[in-house]
C-alpha cells in the first residue's frame, strides 16, 4: 500500500496562477482531508470531504476549492494564488480505529507563491 | 480563534532524559486529544491519543496526562533518545460521525542531545 500519494512535491507559480494538487489514498478511507502547514502555526485545516460526493469548509477555506473526484482522490485548486497562500499542504485520509479516527498524511506539497 | 496553546516552542533534552510538552484547551466539547509527531520532510504521523474520560494512557515510553478540570494535557517521552528529535503536535478533535476535525497547536521542535 502506497498510503496517501501527492503530487506535485514542489511548485513555483507566479501571483494569479492556477493550480491543482491532486491527493490519492488506497486505504479505502470515507474521509480526506487538506491541511497548510505554516511556520509557528502549525497545521490548519483548509476542507474535508467526510464521504463521496460531500465535502465542507475547514477553518481558512477562503482563496481554494476542493473536489472529492470518487473515493480514492481528492483535489485542491487554487484559482489565482497569492503569496499568502504560500505554505505546505498536506492531505490526509481517516479511518475510525476504537472510536477513534486516526489520520494518516501524505508526504506534502511545498507551494511558492511569487 | 486559537483553541490549542502548545508550549514551550523548542526543547532540547539530553538522551536517557525526559521530554514534557505541554498543551492547554478553551472549550470543553472535544471527543479525544492526539499528539503527532512530524519529522523533517514528512508528514505528521499519530503518536498516542487519549480519550477525556481518560487521566492518563502509556504506551511504551510516551504517555499522555489529562486534566479535565484545568483543561491542559501533556507529552511526556521517558528516556528521550535522539531518534525522538521531531516536532510534536498536540490537537483537539470533534468527531462529526463521519469524520474528524482536528485543530492542532503550534508545535514544538524536540532534539534529544548524546
Amino acid at each position: 500500500n502506497a498510503g496517501v500519494t501527492q503530487t506535485p512535491k514542489f511548485q513555483v507559480l507566479k501571483t494569479g496562477q492556477s493550480m491543482t494538487l491532486q491527493c490519492a489514498q488506497d486505504m479505502n478511507h470515507n474521509s480526506m482531508y487538506w491541511y497548510r502547514q505554516d511556520p509557528g502555526m502549525g497545521l490548519r485545516l483548509i476542507y474535508y470531504s467526510a464521504s463521496e460526493g460531500t465535502t465542507d469548509k475547514g477553518e481558512v477555506p477562503n482563496g481554494y476549492n476542493v473536489s472529492r473526484l470518487n473515493k480514492r482522490e481528492f483535489s485542491l485548486r487554487l484559482e489565482s494564488a497569492a503569496p499568502s497562500q504560500t505554505s505546505v499542504y498536506f492531505c490526509a485520509s481517516s479511518a475510525r480505529t476504537g472510536g477513534i479516527y486516526e489520520q494518516y498524511f501524505g508526504p506534502g506539497t511545498r507551494l511558492t507563491v511569487t | 480563534q486559537q483553541q490549542v496553546k502548545q508550549s514551550p516552542q523548542s526543547l532540547i533534552v539530553q538522551k536517557g532524559g525526559i521530554s514534557i510538552i505541554n498543551c492547554a484547551y478553551e472549550n470543553t466539547a472535544f471527543d479525544y486529544f492526539p499528539w503527532y509527531q512530524q519529522f523533517p520532510g514528512k508528514g505528521p504521523a499519530l503518536l498516542i491519543a487519549i480519550r477525556p474520560d481518560v487521566s492518563e494512557k502509556k504506551e511504551g515510553r510516551f504517555t499522555i496526562s489529562f486534566n479535565k478540570s484545568a483543561k491542559q494535557f501533556s507529552l511526556h517521552i521517558m528516556d528521550s533518545q535522539p531518534g525522538d528529535s521531531a516536532t510534536y503536535f498536540c490537537a483537539v478533535t470533534i468527531n462529526t460521525g463521519t469524520a474528524s476535525k482536528l485543530t492542532f497547536g503550534t508545535g514544538t521542535r524536540l532534539q534529544v542531545t548524546l
